[in-house]
């Protein structure tokens, strides 16, 4: 099975610091994504990632940026929190493009509840 | 863009019921997923599903591409079938996962 791993469950900031987010895959997938989810707004989707050094604007990117170094690690840079970035953040993962044929599942982490005070 | 949506939004169950969940969508898609979303908020993948109906123990899930909707059917349900139902899809061509807003279900015991 696929593996989706986000290194932080729970995070407290406060605010003007810069917070890391990292995320790691482990089969090798093309795409990786990050979103957020807030009660009522439901998931949106703030950056993702189609090939290593790639990066694409989602539909809510201001306030954060990304780094893709390696194929399997995808990060989300708060470069300077801000309270209303506390929220759950969600990476996922899927194996390639839109001219795949075949089953391209889209697998999601644990998530990470940030609190930024 | 294209639109998902879910319904109902909200439904109660008594233990052992059978429910139906609904997703509509307005444009082809190339993939389609209904995720369960756990009480620590992991979305779990239940099915991959762009088309056609399979079936996975107590759930099963159907999509019709050609009249652009999926539904979900859990039988005999459980409390621990509690928690946020989704349905996501990416548009024929495109690479962002579109999520409709969910079906809230609590099962009572």
């Amino acid at each position: 099975d696929v593996k989706v791993t986000q290194s932080s469950r729970y995070l407290v900031k406060r605010t003007g610091e810069k917070v890391f987010l990292e995320c790691v895959q482990d089969m090798d997938h093309e795409n990786m994504f990050w979103y957020r989810q807030d009660p009522g707004l439901g998931l949106r989707l703030i950056y993702f990632s189609y090939d290593v050094k790639m990066k694409e604007k989602g539909d809510i990117p201001e306030g954060y940026s990304v780094s893709r170094e390696k194929k399997e690690r995808f990060s989300l840079i708060l470069e300077s929190a801000s309270t209303n970035q506390t929220s759950m953040y969600l990476c996922a993962s899927s194996l390639t493009g839109p001219s795949y044929s075949g089953a391209n599942v889209l697998t999601f982490g644990a998530g990470s509840r940030l609190t930024v005070l | 863009g294209i639109q998902v949506e879910q319904s109902p939004p909200d439904l109660i169950l008594q233990e052992g019921a059978n429910s139906t969940l609904r997703c509509n969508f307005s444009d082809s898609v190339n993939n389609l997923q209904w995720f369960h979303q756990n009480p620590w908020g992991q979305l779990i993948n239940l099915f991959y599903i762009p088309s056609g109906t399979k079936q996975n123990g107590r759930l099963s899930a159907t999509t019709v591409a050609t009249e652009r909707y999926s539904l979900l059917y859990i039988s005999s349900s459980q409390t621990t079938d509690s928690g946020v139902y989704f349905c996501a899809v990416v548009g024929t061509g495109g690479f962002k996962t579109i999520f409709g807003a969910g079906t809230r279900l609590f099962v009572k015991a």
